[in-house]
Formats: structure tokens, sequence, C-alpha cells
């Protein structure tokens, strides 16, 4: 089953611009990751976060995690071209291992 | 460090026929995943092995899929007879054991899309 949804559904803006996305879930949690997917593709990770951390950072990336609110965002700030992408949230929940995958994001940049 | 080798890439086939996938873990990878990806969704769980036993197979529709990882390397996921809603790509991932560790943990290979038509 599918933890949760992420919203947007589909997201476009310029290159140069910052792009949120935003990622909620259902269950208790180990951690949460973000993945890129480019079309007709593997999944690539970006970035992790912990359940005990709120904020990481990973170059033009930053993640943010609300364990109350059972959410979590991920900016990517200065967006290129090249970023366009499908972006999934993954959780670990506690006690088991297997990755669970939220619905999704699809970003597109307009050079 | 190779990758998670999947094969075939592309895959058509009719309904009610069978087909298989093949996944070669990182070597050393205790922990292997296969997910299916229908069009346009998450990846969703199909079947998670340890070594070569079953750790979590809940999401596995037994009555047409089956998985095995023989000598807790390689693994082959077959369906038997396919449908059209079997339509998706299939992932293989695999992780070390009980550790998480890299930057996610996990490696996932290019993936086999289906096409049941």
């Amino acid at each position: 089953s599918q933890q949760g949804e992420e919203d947007p559904q589909a997201l476009s803006i310029q290159e140069g611009e910052n792009a949120t996305m935003n990622c909620s879930y259902k269950t208790s949690i180990n951690n949460l990751q973000w993945y890129r997917q480019n079309s007709g593709r593997g999944l690539v990770h970006l970035i992790l976060i912990r359940s005990n951390e709120r904020e990481k950072h990973s170059g033009r990336l930053r993640v943010t995690l609300d364990t109350s609110k059972k959410s979590s965002s991920l900016l990517i700030t200065a967006s290129r071209a090249a970023d366009t992408a499908s972006y999934f949230c993954a959780t670990v929940d506690t006690g088991r291992r297997a990755l669970t995958f939220g619905s999704g994001t699809r970003l597109q940049v307009q050079p | 460090e190779a990758g998670v080798a999947q094969s075939p890439r592309y895959k058509i086939i009719e309904k009610r026929q069978s087909v298989a996938f093949w996944c070669n873990p990182i070597s050393g990878h205790a922990t292997l995943y296969w997910y299916q990806q229908i069009l346009g969704q998450g990846p969703k769980l199909l079947i998670q092995f340890q070594n070569n036993g079953v750790v979590d197979d809940s999401q596995l529709p037994k009555d047409r899929f089956s998985a095995e990882r023989l000598k807790g390397v390689d693994s082959t996921l077959k369906i038997q007879p396919a449908k059209l809603e079997d339509s998706a790509v299939y992932l293989c991932a695999s992780s070390l054991g009980h550790q998480i560790s890299g930057p996610g943990g996990y490696t996932f290979g290019s993936g086999t899309r289906l096409t049941v038509v």
C-alpha cells in the first residue's frame, strides 16, 4: 500500500526558481528518504532524514521533517532543466526495513 | 561498485502468458526487494528477502506471482498467468542486512518494463 500523498502531484517552474514538494505519511517511521526518477529509469537516492532530525541539507536540497504532523518537505533551490523528473518520498517504518513510497510529484523545469 | 542488474529491460507479452524477471543485487547485500511501479504511481513492495528467506510477501498476489532467491544472491520474479493490470515497471533493490548504510542504504536497478497486451 502507498504510505501517503505527495503534494503537488505536478509542478512546473522556470529555471532558477525554487521547487517545493510536500509529503505526508501515516505511520511511525525510522527515517524518511527522497528519491528522484527520470522518465523510464530507476530510482536515485537524494537524501535521508532520520526521525530525530528536523532539517537536513545536501547541495541544493533542503529537507524538513515534522514527525508530529507526519509530514516532510523537499526544497530544490535554483532549479535547473536537468532537475526535471518525478520525486518520491519513501519511509522506513519503525520495525521494518522496506521502503514505502508516496505517489510522487512530477517536476517540470522550463529552460 | 557494480549496481543492481536487472533483465530483461523490456518485455511485451499477451495476457495469460507467463514471464520471468531476473535480478542480481550488489555483492554482499543480504536484503533484496521487488517493487511494482504502475505508470503514474509510486513503487509498491511485492516481496522482501533476507538472504534466501522471505521476510515480507504480504502484498504479493500469490495466485499468479512467485519469487525465489536461491543461494541468497540472484532472484527471479515470475508472473503466471499475466493480466493486463500487471503492466508496470518491476524494480529490484538491495540493501545491506540489518544496518542501513550508505547514502540511503538502498540501491535500485533500472527495472523491467512489462507490457501485457
